[in-house]
């Protein structure tokens, strides 16, 4: 298996831009998570799926914030407008089912907003 | 709301000397518990993880990871680091739901 696929790997853009990140989570689980780590607040988790449905979103910073999960294989986390304070690194992990599961990463898109 | 504390920002050590890095959560209920680890550059690994039974749990690259109940930790260790385990150690926790709740974490440096 290839494991959890994130892409880009690296965005630099500019303040106000729209920033979209992609993940596909291993085949065949069913949650998937977003996390974002900075040098100031850490790990944290931003949302995170069940079944394509959106579980628990309390970790979302603010409205320019939004995920999005059409299908088992596929989500996305938007930004719009971006903001220089949104420079970070983007996890995406997913796991197989509830209770005693192992989460597994991607390997983040470190994001730069000028 | 859990949360969980890492004790040390940094750790400095040499070759061959043993690591310990504590963790604190503060749940009163039942916990999975986990060490994942990040190498320079790369994304988080799992290293070990405790769901149930015995609370000596033994992970990859000559890990270790002690669940004290009653003191809320579950600190990691290894007997004789190399340089290649620098790395930063995160412990996480999972309560209620499927949250996993990231400590600090903890920046581990090696010197050959």
């Amino acid at each position: 298996d290839a494991g959890v696929i994130q892409s880009p790997r690296h965005e630099v853009t500019e303040m106000g831009q729209e920033v979209t990140l992609r993940c596909k989570p291993i085949s065949g689980h069913d949650y998937l998570f977003w996390y974002r780590q900075t040098m100031m607040r850490g790990l944290e988790l931003l949302i995170y799926f069940n079944n394509n449905v959106p579980i628990d979103d309390s970790g979302m910073p603010e409205d320019r914030f939004s995920a999005k999960m059409p299908n088992a294989s596929f989500s996305t986390l938007k930004i719009q407008p971006s903001e220089p304070r949104d420079s970070a690194v983007y996890f995406c992990a997913s796991s197989l089912r509830a209770g005693e599961e192992t989460q597994y990463f991607g390997p983040g898109t470190r994001l730069l907003v000028l | 709301a859990q949360s969980v504390s890492q004790h040390n920002h940094h750790v400095i050590l040499s070759e061959a000397a043993s690591l310990e890095l504590g963790c604190n959560y503060s749940y009163g209920g039942t916990v999975n518990l986990f060490w994942y680890v990040q190498y320079p550059g790369q994304h988080l690994q799992l290293l070990l993880k405790y769901f149930s039974g015995d609370p000596l749990v033994k992970g990859i690259k000559g890990f270790e990871a002690e669940f004290i109940k009653s003191k809320f930790s579950f600190n990691l260790r290894k007997p004789s680091v190399q340089w290649s385990d620098t790395a930063e150690y995160f412990c996480a926790v999972k309560a209620a739901g499927n949250k996993l709740t990231f400590g600090g974490g903890t920046r581990v440096l090696v010197k050959p």
